[in-house]
């Protein structure tokens, strides 16, 4: 099956710093998403982005889908951005989601 | 707003009593999907129900069964709960536009299930 990395594991900054987290995958996709997992532990969709580029705010995303990456940018951070941030992914002939392993990352005030 | 409830948000139980979770959505998409969430892992896919099709992983314990009586409906029934079974279970739901692609995902909040 499709193989899912992202990078770093683990992120500390300080707030108002800027981060960039890593998603690398194995296979052509045809569904890639982003997601914050908050401290309750829910899932809250940050982006769909199977190839090219979105913003929303002060996060915004990048998929080179011939590269097999996807980046997300994260600016002007926050407390409430805290959390793990996971990648997640689909490829034609097998259309569930495959996750990565997340970065969890750390605002520190 | 359109979206994904999941209830109830914590369960406890008793090892080996039956529990079931409820998830509903309003979104009326035609797939839905059971998560199981361990901590510091992602989540795990149980199975997913496409309309009426049900379609379970291949390594999902027997324990773990699923309805769909409507759309908008879905329980995750937990026969015999173990002490391994204590997780977050979440729902979610996609809409297939073409029969051929499952589309974006969108989850419920979650039932933190604890087993005593």
């Amino acid at each position: 099956g499709i193989q899912v990395e992202q990078s770093p594991p683990d992120l500390i900054l300080q707030e108002g710093a800027n981060s960039t987290l890593r998603c690398n995958f194995s296979d052509s996709v045809n569904n890639l998403q982003w997601f914050h997992q908050n401290p309750w532990g829910q899932l809250i969709n940050l982006f769909y982005i199977p190839s090219g580029t979105k913003q929303n705010g002060r996060l915004s995303a990048t998929t080179v889908a011939t590269e097999r990456y996807s980046l997300l940018y994260i600016s002007s951070s926050q407390t409430t951005d805290s959390g793990v941030y996971f990648c997640a992914v689909s490829y034609f002939g097998n259309e569930k989601l495959t996750f990565g392993t997340g970065t969890r990352l750390t605002i520190i005030p | 707003d359109a979206m994904v409830i999941q209830n109830p948000r914590y369960q406890v139980t008793q090892f080996g009593k039956p529990v079931t979770l409820s998830c509903s959505q309003t979104l009326n998409h035609n797939v839905m999907y059971w998560y199981q969430q361990k901590s510091s892992q992602a989540p795990k896919l149980l199975f997913h129900y496409y309309d009426k099709d049900f379609n379970n992983e291949a390594d999902t314990p027997d324990n773990f069964q699923s309805r769909r009586p409507n759309t908008s409906f879905c329980f995750l029934d937990i026969r015999s709960p173990g002490l391994g079974d204590a997780a977050m279970y979440l729902c979610a739901t996609s809409r297939d536009l073409s029969g051929y692609s499952y589309n974006e995902q969108f989850f419920g909040p979650g039932t933190r299930l604890t087993v005593l």
